[in-house]
């Protein structure tokens, strides 16, 4: 069954303690990417993918890191979480390198900072 | 940037009525249109897209309307079900710096059919 798989689903914990949220696709997809939903927000951006060893910055990097060494895998690193990082996190990938078109997302991680 | 209003945050209609929820966008030069469902404690996926050379797209009870001149588009649910209760997001593509194309999304609208 293709699909994004994300893991922890659920995880809370404190300021400052590094965290990693993986993210893993079978489609073989070059393009990949890492979203937050926050309330009223929607989805934004926080890094992206283009193939492997290609990442740049989404519309909301500030404390996220990411890696790309694998085409099927695309960690999100949290070096130091701060509370304001608390939210529902979104990994997606698509077929088209660079184009919009229909993106995939996996099921979700939701992060509690305290 | 592109930046994408969406409205209303929150619908009720009554099943078997319909339901439109409406975009904006700001970048004239987005191309592509997509609207994503997200079911209660899952992640959105795509239900209807359309590109700029089109000006409505039809699938089954769904359908999505362009006006590209007025930079706003809008999805319309006919013969609303109770499992169309869900948070819808529209979203637009536009280039980034690198000339790439990104999806910005909105902000959401939450739908409840009421049976």
């Amino acid at each position: 069954e293709a699909q994004v798989t994300q893991n922890p689903r659920y995880l809370i914990t404190v300021t400052g303690k590094k965290l990693t949220v993986t993210c893993s696709q079978n489609m073989n997809h070059e393009y990949m990417s890492w979203y937050r939903q926050d309330p009223g927000l929607g989805l934004r951006q926080i890094y992206y993918s283009m193939n492997v060893e290609v990442t740049d910055k989404g519309d909301v990097p500030e404390g996220y890191k990411v890696s790309r060494k694998e085409k099927r895998n695309f960690p999100l690193i949290l070096e130091s979480p701060s509370p304001n990082q608390t939210s529902l996190y979104f990994c997606a990938s698509s077929s088209h390198r660079g184009r919009a078109y229909e993106q995939y997302f996996g099921p979700g991680t939701r992060l509690t900072v305290t | 940037g592109e930046n994408v209003e969406q409205h209303p945050s929150t619908l009720s209609v009554q099943e078997g009525d319909s339901a439109v929820i409406k975009c904006t966008y700001s970048d004239s030069a987005s191309n592509y249109f997509p609207w994503y469902k997200q079911e209660l404690g899952k992640g959105p996926q795509l239900i209807i897209d359309i590109r700029s050379n089109v000006g409505e797209k039809k699938d089954q009870r769904i359908a999505v309307t362009l006006n590209k001149t007025a930079k706003h588009f809008s999805l319309h649910i006919t013969e609303t079900q109770p499992e169309d209760s869900a948070v819808y997001f529209c979203a637009a593509s536009s280039a980034n710096n690198f000339g790439n194309e990104k999806l910005t999304f909105g902000t959401g609208t939450r739908l409840t059919i009421i049976p």
